[in-house]
């Protein structure tokens, strides 16, 4: 069971696009549609911000994106703003029917 | 809408025991999975455990395998982790959440609602 690899940081100017990287294995990732990517300022509970890959729950600005291709996930950030600075952590099912999280990306708008 | 409220955590010894609660409300409990993650002071999220909508099927990682045990009362829409044996590395935030259904299956999905967590010390 280990974690997902996620870049420890990353930055972009207001109005910039970035995206952060998300490496897992075949049991994980690459096995299965259901990635998730969640958004966590300091102090409080994550918020899931994409779900099955590349879906966004209502309420999530459409600046936010997901894919997958083969073992790596990615978020894609587009049209960077002040409140998008926070953490973000990828999460996936795995084929011993856990779950995993990424280490977690520290995104730092300049 | 949605809530999640754990309740539960504290300061506690290593070796003791301590339970977890997670009320439920604004959505039907009994037909949703549940998880619990933790997240170290600092550090990042690590998945602890997850309890089917029935109770009857249960994962853990592998750090809490025989140590941790999750349940749920529906009858209470409550969520709990019993927590034995603990190890300063248990020491987290403990967050309950609920599973996503989507595409009209509620298995194999991950976490969207949190709660905001409860702090669980393990110390001396």
């Amino acid at each position: 069971q280990s974690a997902l690899t996620q870049p420890a940081s990353v930055s972009g100017s207001p109005g910039q696009s970035i995206t952060i990287s998300c490496t897992g294995t075949s049991s994980d990732i690459g096995g299965y549609n259901f990635v998730s990517w969640y958004q966590q300022h300091p102090g409080k509970a994550p918020k899931l911000m994409i779900y099955d890959v590349s879906d966004r729950p209502s309420g999530v600005s459409d600046r936010f994106s997901g894919s997958k291709s083969g073992n790596t996930a990615s978020l894609t950030i587009s049209g960077l703003q002040a409140e998008d600075e926070a953490d973000y952590y990828c999460s996936s099912y795995t084929s011993s029917s856990t779950r995993v999280f990424g280490g977690g990306t520290k995104l730092t708008v300049l | 809408q949605v809530q999640l409220v754990e309740s539960g955590g504290g300061v506690v010894q290593p070796g003791r025991s301590l339970r977890l609660s997670c009320a439920a409300s604004g959505f039907t409990f009994s037909t949703y999975s549940m998880h619990w993650v933790r997240q170290a002071p600092g550090k990042g999220l690590e998945w602890v455990a997850v309890i089917s909508s029935s109770g009857n099927d249960k994962f853990y990682t592998d750090s809490v395998k025989g140590r941790f045990t999750i349940s749920r009362d529906n009858s209470k829409n409550t969520l709990y982790l019993q927590m034995n044996s603990l190890r300063a590395e248990d020491t987290a935030v403990y967050y309950c959440a609920r599973q996503y259904c989507s595409d009209g299956s509620c298995i194999q999905r991950l976490p969207d609602y949190w709660g905001q967590g409860t702090l669980v010390t393990v110390s001396s």
